[in-house]
């Protein structure tokens, strides 16, 4: 079974710049996921999925984030313009809608300069 | 902000089993205890979960203690590859996860 893909794996930009992540989840995994996880910290939930609706988006930084998933299936999520410090990983998650569990991606590690 | 307390870092040798411990007093009656692992530069990996009774699969066991407001994963025969951040997490029903700092474990040859 293929696990969750995330692009690109490494990205370098200067602040005000913007960038985009790609996340394929799990065939068949109708909720998914964003997380957000700084150096040294436990990852911190951004946005989830229900297919192509958002259920909570509650600590997604508005002003410069943004996430969609058009056909429910795969997802961007945008940045737009980067500060200093969104500087992180970005890890995209699936869930198993039949055991709960989450399968997350390899992640995504944002460099602001 | 994550219902759990966890120490910060532990050391383990190899061979050994790795007993980490985990407290969540708050925990309410319907949420689960899960475990994951997040190896260096890799997402979270699921290991296992429970309500109320032990657990046991092939990577780790579980043990919640009676009043449910502690809980224990033990790595049986802890390897170098076992090292890793090591997540303990309450949660309920179709809730996603919200993930505390963790305890960095470490395997030592």
């Amino acid at each position: 079974e293929a696990g969750v893909a995330q692009s690109p794996r490494y990205k370098i930009i200067e602040k005000r710049q913007s960038v985009a992540f790609w996340c394929n989840p799990i065939s068949g995994h109708a909720t998914l996921y964003w997380y957000q996880q700084i150096l040294g910290q436990g990852p911190k939930l951004l946005i989830q999925f229900q297919n192509n609706g958002v259920v909570d988006d509650s600590q997604l930084p508005k002003d410069r984030f943004s996430a969609e998933r058009l056909k429910g299936v795969d997802s961007t999520l945008k940045i737009q313009p980067a500060k200093l410090e969104d500087s992180a990983v970005y890890l995209c998650a699936s869930k198993d809608g039949y055991t709960g569990e989450l399968f997350f991606g390899e992640g995504s590690r944002l460099t602001v300069l | 902000d994550a219902k759990t307390t966890q120490p910060p870092s532990m050391d383990c040798a190899e061979g050994r089993a790795a007993n980490l411990p985990c407290n969540h007093s708050t925990i309410s009656g319907n949420e689960y205890v899960y475990w994951y692992r997040q190896i260096h530069s890799q997402g979270p990996q699921y290991i296992i979960h429970g309500l109320k009774n032990n657990e046991t699969n092939e990577m780790a066991s579980l043990i919640i203690t009676e009043d449910r407001k502690s809980s224990t994963l033990i790595l049986p025969h802890a390897t170098l590859r076992d090292t890793a951040v090591y997540y303990c997490i309450v949660r309920g029903g179709a809730d996603g996860l919200t993930f505390g700092k963790g305890t960095h474990l470490i395997i030592q040859p």
